[in-house]
């Protein structure tokens, strides 16, 4: 079935770049997403991309997508204390009876130093 | 900006007690979720629901698990005799559509604690 993966721990200062890695299994078509968790908070949306895109930029988030390899990147620019969060890679599952749902990573948890 | 909003934050539970989770999705969309994070671990599929039925569900959802829309608004999953493993946070989430980029909107959350 499909899987998704992701490193669990990245520490960054604050005005660098983040790159927060994920790797999926799917090989059909798809949506990947982007999900940002504060502490104590929900899972906000921050971004998409269909897996035809290399590449989207909105703002400071960037996404990179290597379907052949099926990596998939976000890269935080100019990060801020306030990205400190986890960050969860989600692909949309289609196929084998899925109808939509998504399958998440664990999660890779941002910590941003001043 | 429209949200999903769920209820309570967080409830403690004794094992063996039945437990109904509530959520209030945005007011157009039409599918409707439940997910769960045991601590640790993965955010995991339980069921998708629409036209007040189940479209999909996970082999977590067995027979324990019920979903429910009470009214125009309400989404409920109810936990029969809740066990220890059933400590989580449940994660509520709906759409508009089901298919092409309609994302999936979170609500925050209910912390179950079972003891």
């Amino acid at each position: 079935g499909e899987d998704v993966e992701q490193s669990l721990f990245l520490s960054v200062r604050e005005g660098d770049s983040s790159v927060i890695n994920c790797t999926y299994t799917d090989s059909s078509s798809t949506y990947l997403y982007w999900y940002k968790q504060e502490p104590g908070a929900g899972l906000q949306l921050l971004t998409y991309i269909f897996s035809n895109m290399d590449m989207k930029q909105d703002q400071r988030l960037t996404v990179l997508l290597n379907k052949k390899d099926k990596h998939l990147s976000l890269r935080i620019a100019d990060t801020q204390t306030g990205d400190s969060a986890i960050y969860f890679c989600a692909e949309k599952a289609y196929g084998g009876g899925s109808q939509g749902n998504l399958i998440f990573g664990k999660g890779t948890k941002l910590s941003v130093k001043p | 900006e429209p949200e999903v909003t769920q209820t309570p934050s967080h409830q403690v539970t004794q094992m063996g007690q039945e437990v109904i989770l509530r959520c209030v999705p945005i007011s157009n969309h039409l599918y409707f979720y439940w997910y769960r994070q045991i601590l640790g671990q993965k955010v995991e599929f339980l069921v998708s629901f629409y036209n007040n039925e189940i479209s999909e569900k996970s082999e977590i959802f067995d027979d324990q698990f019920s979903v429910e829309r009470p009214d125009g608004s309400n989404f409920t999953l109810k936990i029969r005799s809740t066990k220890l493993e059933d400590s989580a946070m449940y994660f509520c989430a709906s759409s508009e559509r089901l298919v092409g980029n309609q994302p999936q909107h979170f609500g925050d959350g209910t912390r179950l604690s079972i003891l």
